[in-house]
């Protein structure tokens, strides 16, 4: 699976859009970009995914960028339970077998 | 409907005991995955089944690990002789069937936090 490249932490105030980047400049163009977050004492938890084009679903938009080397996953409106470590992921399609968990970023949601 | 759920939630053991943990994988899924966390660190894969096929076993850190699941359905992680190195959250994950399918999305339950004395 291709590599991606994570900040550590950010934080966020409570209401405004959170903005989480990912770097996978290695990405080849049958791997999908996947999002999950994992919140304190809780199992990984599935965000979103995409190929090429944004996405959007009830927890998150997903942009990719055009050249498909980075993207960002957008909390329009963060509180405070989306305090998390959240983890971008690369993977082909149709692959099988474990995800592999980076380091991923902690995100702090502030009053 | 119902997500993956994990037994116990908790288990408190001593050093040389064997435990036993178990996962019940969403109705359908055809694919199971082991994951170990330990404190403050990231996920390690133990353990990943999917269908008949025989599992992929290559993560097991020693032979003191094992795991067996029946048919599509429940899985047990068993650990034998356990020592305190153990000690950590164990989840597990589950997703339809891969390969052909588009994605493959892992589900997770919630763990079960062992902890060796």
């Amino acid at each position: 699976d291709a590599k991606t490249t994570q900040p550590p932490s950010m934080d966020c105030a409570e209401g405004r859009a959170a903005n989480l980047p990912c770097n996978h400049s290695t990405i080849s163009g049958n791997e999908y970009v996947y999002w999950y977050r994992q919140i304190h004492s809780q199992g990984p938890q599935y965000i979103i995914h995409g190929l090429k084009n944004n996405e959007t679903n009830e927890m998150a938009s997903l942009i990719i960028t055009e050249d498909r080397k980075s993207s960002t996953l957008i909390l329009p409106h963060a509180t405070l339970r989306d305090t998390a470590v959240y983890y971008c992921i690369v993977r082909p399609r149709g692959s099988q077998g474990n995800l592999i968990f980076g380091k991923g970023t902690k995100l702090s949601v502030k009053p | 409907g119902a997500g993956v759920s994990q037994s116990p939630s908790n288990k408190v053991t001593e050093k040389g005991k064997d435990v036993e943990l178990r996962c019940d994988p969403i109705s359908g899924h055809t694919a199971l995955y082991w994951y170990r966390q330990r404190l403050g660190q990231g996920l390690e894969f133990l353990i990943y089944f999917q269908g008949n096929s025989a599992p992929d076993k290559s993560g097991l850190p020693s032979d003191r690990f094992s795991a067996e699941r029946t048919g599509e359905s429940v899985s047990t992680l068993t650990i034998q002789r356990t020592q305190q190195e153990d000690s950590a959250v164990y989840l597990c994950a589950s997703s339809l069937v891969p390969g052909l399918a588009v994605t493959d999305t892992q589900y997770f339950g919630p763990g079960t936090r062992l902890t060796v004395l």
